[in-house]
């Protein structure tokens, strides 16, 4: 799997829109970007993923380049409880066989700040 | 819908013991994998099983294993522990093996004396 590049740490003010960029410039044409995140004392949640297009739920948005080779995830309105370390991750497509674990980076550890 | 559930929430083992943790997927799902936490390797792939098979396993040694039962809950030993098995050990379940999500559990905090 790819690996990513995700900046260490962030600050991002209550109620302002948080954006957190991943840098995964080896992904293949087959590989999926997933973002979880981890609140303390808690196991990772899923947010989001994609593969090519923009992706949007009730959680985020997921914004890819053109080229693939990085992406942005987007909290539109930041809450003190959005302050976790969000990790992003490279997957391939499930094949039907071989490993296909998640392989987490160190992640970016945002603060929300009131 | 109750989420993954892990039991005990803390252990405290004192080293050569050894140590079973439990978890039970969420309802419905039938494959279940493993992960360590810790402040220096972050989270590391333990194993998976799916339909009571051992699927995928990760660079962890012999002394670390697991199994999965009929009705999906599985459980992990670790065995002679060392004090560096002291961990975050997480369950992680989906609907089948390979699925783009995954519903953790909030772990199994390990401290081996």
């Amino acid at each position: 799997d790819a690996k990513t590049t995700q900046p260490p740490s962030m600050d991002c003010a209550e109620g302002r829109a948080a954006n957190l960029p991943c840098n995964h410039s080896t992904i293949s044409g087959n590989e999926y970007v997933y973002w979880y995140r981890q609140i303390h004392s808690q196991g990772p949640q899923y947010i989001i993923h994609g593969l090519k297009n923009n992706e949007t739920n009730e959680m985020a948005s997921l914004i890819i380049t053109e080229d693939r080779k990085s992406s942005t995830l987007i909290l539109p309105h930041a809450t003190l409880r959005d302050t976790a370390v969000y990790y992003c991750i490279v997957r391939a497509s499930y094949s039907g066989a071989g490993s296909y674990q998640l392989t987490f980076g160190k992640g970016t550890k945002l603060s929300v700040i009131p | 819908k109750a989420g993954v559930t892990q039991t005990p929430r803390y252990l405290i083992k004192t080293r050569g013991q050894q140590v079973t943790l439990s978890c039970s997927p969420i309802s419905g799902h039938r494959s279940v994998s493993w992960y360590q936490q810790t402040p220096g390797q972050g989270l590391q792939f333990l194993f998976e099983y799916f339909s009571e098979t051992q699927r995928n396993k990760g660079n962890f040694p012999g002394r670390f294993s697991g199994r999965q039962f009929s009705n999906s809950r599985s459980e992990m030993n670790v065995s002679t522990l060392e004090l560096g098995d002291s961990a975050l050990y997480l369950c992680a379940s989906s609907l089948r093996q390979g699925d783009e999500k995954l519903f953790f559990g909030s772990g199994t905090q390990l401290s081996v004396l």
